[in-house]
């Protein structure tokens, strides 16, 4: 079974641009996340998706980032503009919510690095 | 105050050393205990996984929840270098949301 795919795993861009992350949960996983993780801090959670509803997205910044799950299944985030400050390892999870094996599977992440 | 607090280390212990690692948490609603391994420049891996109170083990690996005390461990036995990541414990309570420590950083010196 595939695990969580995101793509790109690598991205550099100038502060002010946009940019874009993606992602494809397990196959039958209804809910995602997208999270953000700092350097030595564990993942913050900005955003979980119920099937195709975002049903928390209190610490998403929202002027500048937004996400979508089209279908419920592959999602998006995106970011703009960049600022300085963002530059981070963003991670995206699923897991099979309503069933007792309610781990979370992570993505290899995707690191961003504005300059 | 957070939901969860990990000492964030960094930890360096010899090779074939018993490493404890150790969370607490605030809210006794919490049911599922989790601890994930990092490795640099990875995603996190689910390690160990917990329902409600006692013991768990996995190989070399022991995953410990004491819901009188809102404490959880992870204790690693013989522990090799390739044991040498990032140990973030993780707690639920519907099972759909996720709390995390920051991560415990521990080094296995050959």
């Amino acid at each position: 079974e595939a695990g969580v795919v995101q793509s790109p795993r690598y991205k550099i861009i100038e502060k002010k641009q946009p940019v874009a992350f993606w992602c494809n949960p397990i196959s039958g996983h209804n809910t995602l996340y997208w999270y953000l993780q700092n350097l030595g801090q564990g993942p913050e959670l900005l955003i979980r998706y119920e099937n195709e509803e975002a049903v928390d997205d209190s610490q998403l910044p929202k002027d500048r980032f937004s996400a979508e799950r089209l279908k419920g299944v592959d999602s998006t985030l995106k970011i703009q503009p960049a600022e300085l400050g963002d530059s981070a390892v963003y991670l995206c999870a699923s897991s099979r919510a309503g069933t007792e094996n309610t781990e979370a599977f992570f993505g290899q992440g995707t690191r961003l690095t504005v300059v | 105050q957070k939901e969860v607090e990990q000492d964030p280390g960094p930890l360096s212990v010899p090779e074939g050393a018993i490493v404890s690692l150790n969370c607490t948490y605030s809210n006794s609603a919490f049911q599922y205990f989790m601890w994930y391994r990092q490795y640099s420049r990875k995603g996190p891996e689910l390690l160990m996984y917990t329902y409600s109170s006692g013991n768990k083990e996995d190989g070399r690996f022991t995953a410990q929840v004491d819901k009188s005390s809102k404490y959880i461990s992870l204790f690693i036995r013989d522990s090799q270098p390739s044991d040498s990541a990032t140990y973030l414990c993780a707690i639920s309570n519907t099972g759909n949301q996720f709390y995390f420590g920051t991560g415990t950083s521990l080094t296995v010196i050959p």
